[in-house]
């Protein structure tokens, strides 16, 4: 499995958009990318998954370069309710449903 | 749809006691998979069932063990329960095909050992 890195924690206000990006070095072919959101006391969420370039949904956006070592969430006008902890995760999508989480990037949006 | 239900959400057990998780998938979601979190080592997988056999097990000890039923509903025991165990698990499921790496998650069983 590849190994991401992500930072640590980020901060951001009410409105704005905030860009968390993921390096996958080691990323292989089969691989794809894919961030969970949690929340303090809940299951992670599936946000979001791509292969390459970008991919678009009704709650945020994948950047995937043409190298694939890395990737770049972009949630677009922020509110409170985003503040939690978000995961990249990579991984070739086998019949097998382990996930492997690192310490993900949280996130804290203030007013 | 109704999502992945966890029962019970919040338990206190004692050292040495064993206990038993109940998970629920969505309707149609074969594979089940377990999760522990703690704040020290985060999220942890622990083992993956999918037609009543475990397909894929994590790096825990034999006291932790799980089943699947024919209606894809799963329960996870733990014996012999030690301090270290007090965790949020958590279940999640997928449907076969979806891609491995969409999974559908439970609100979780907060378990404290005393």
């Amino acid at each position: 499995l590849a190994k991401t890195t992500q930072p640590i924690s980020m901060d951001s206000y009410e409105g704005q958009e905030v860009n968390i990006t993921c390096s996958h070095n080691n990323i292989a072919t089969n691989d794809y990318i894919t961030w969970y959101q949690q929340f303090p006391s809940q299951g992670p969420r599936f946000i979001i998954q791509g292969y390459k370039t970008k991919v678009t949904n009704e709650v945020a956006s994948l950047f995937i370069p043409a190298d694939r070592k890395s990737s770049t969430l972009s949630l677009p006008r922020v509110s409170l309710s985003d503040t939690a902890v978000y995961y990249c995760l990579v991984g070739a999508n086998t019949g097998f449903q382990k996930l492997v989480f690192g310490t993900g990037t949280r996130l804290l949006v203030s007013p | 749809k109704a999502g992945v239900t966890q029962t019970p959400r919040y338990l206190i057990k004692t050292r040495g006691q064993q206990v038993t998780l109940s998970c629920s998938p969505i309707s149609g979601h074969r594979s089940v998979s377990w999760y522990q979190q703690t704040p020290g080592q985060g999220l942890q997988f622990l083992f993956e069932y999918f037609s009543e056999t475990q397909r894929n097990k994590g790096n825990f000890p034999g006291r932790f063990s799980g089943r699947q039923f024919s209606n894809s509903r799963s329960e996870m025991n733990v014996s012999t329960l030690e301090l270290g165990d007090s965790a949020l698990y958590l279940c999640a499921s997928s449907l076969p095909g979806q891609g491995a790496y969409e999974q559908y998650f439970g609100p979780g069983t907060r378990l404290t050992v005393t």
